[in-house]
């Protein structure tokens, strides 16, 4: 198993710019994540999706960002326009929601900086 | 909403001996489960240990077990037999049993030192 993919591994990117952040989760993993790692706030949940489908997006931090999960295969995370604040490492994760206490199997996150 | 609390940023120990990290977490839930990952400087998040509410063992992985206590909701990670490979930072984790969002604590940064 190759765990969960992110792409790219590192990101830097100008103020205004868009950025897009892709994830694979596990084959057979019916629910993904989207977290946000700042020295400031921590690891922060933004979104997270089952069966494709977003089920809480309160995290999101603004209109600028928005996540799609087109399959059980793919996941984005676009942030547009880009700003400063932005920067952070971003995580993606799955897991297999039919056994509620599975936990999160991480990937090894974007680092994203925005110049 | 679900809280988790680390009140300790910053943790040493000296390599063999044995440390105690804290989480405390508030929920009005009874039933749910509770986590500790380790994250090494390669940022990569490994799961350390898993608990689960509704039993009262307190779980153990090879050097690592928990102090769960469900009355003071509180859930500590013990590491025995310290090693420089457990320098990292780690975060204390809570999942409701009806919903598979996991929300983290503000991590403890643990060193080891030789």
């Amino acid at each position: 198993d190759a765990g969960v993919i992110q792409s790219p591994r590192h990101e830097v990117t100008e103020m205004g710019q868009e950025v897009t952040l892709r994830c694979k989760p596990i084959s057979g993993h019916n629910s993904l994540f989207w977290y946000r790692q700042t020295m400031m706030r921590g690891l922060e949940l933004l979104i997270y999706f089952n069966n494709n489908v977003p089920i809480d997006d309160s995290g999101m931090p603004e209109d600028r960002f928005s996540a799609k999960m087109p399959n059980a295969s793919f996941s984005t995370l676009k942030i547009q326009p880009s700003e400063p604040r932005d920067s952070a490492v971003y995580f993606c994760a799955s897991s297999f929601r039919a056994g509620l206490k599975s936990p999160l199997h991480f990937g090894n996150g974007t680092r994203l900086t925005v110049t | 909403a679900q809280t988790v609390t680390q009140s300790q940023p910053e943790m040493s120990v000296q390599e063999a001996e044995t440390v105690t990290l804290s989480c405390t977490y508030d929920t009005s839930e009874n039933n749910y489960y509770l986590f500790w990952y380790k994250q090494p400087p390669s940022r990569q998040m490994i799961l350390v240990i898993r608990q689960e509410a509704y039993k009262q063992q307190n779980a153990t992985e090879n050097r690592f077990s928990v102090n769960f206590q469900k009355a003071a909701k509180s859930f500590s990670l013990k590491i025995s037999d310290s090693q420089l490979g457990d320098t990292a930072m780690y975060f204390c984790a809570f999942m409701r049993s009806n919903n598979n969002d996991m929300r983290f604590g503000a991590g403890t940064r643990l060193t080891v030192k030789p």
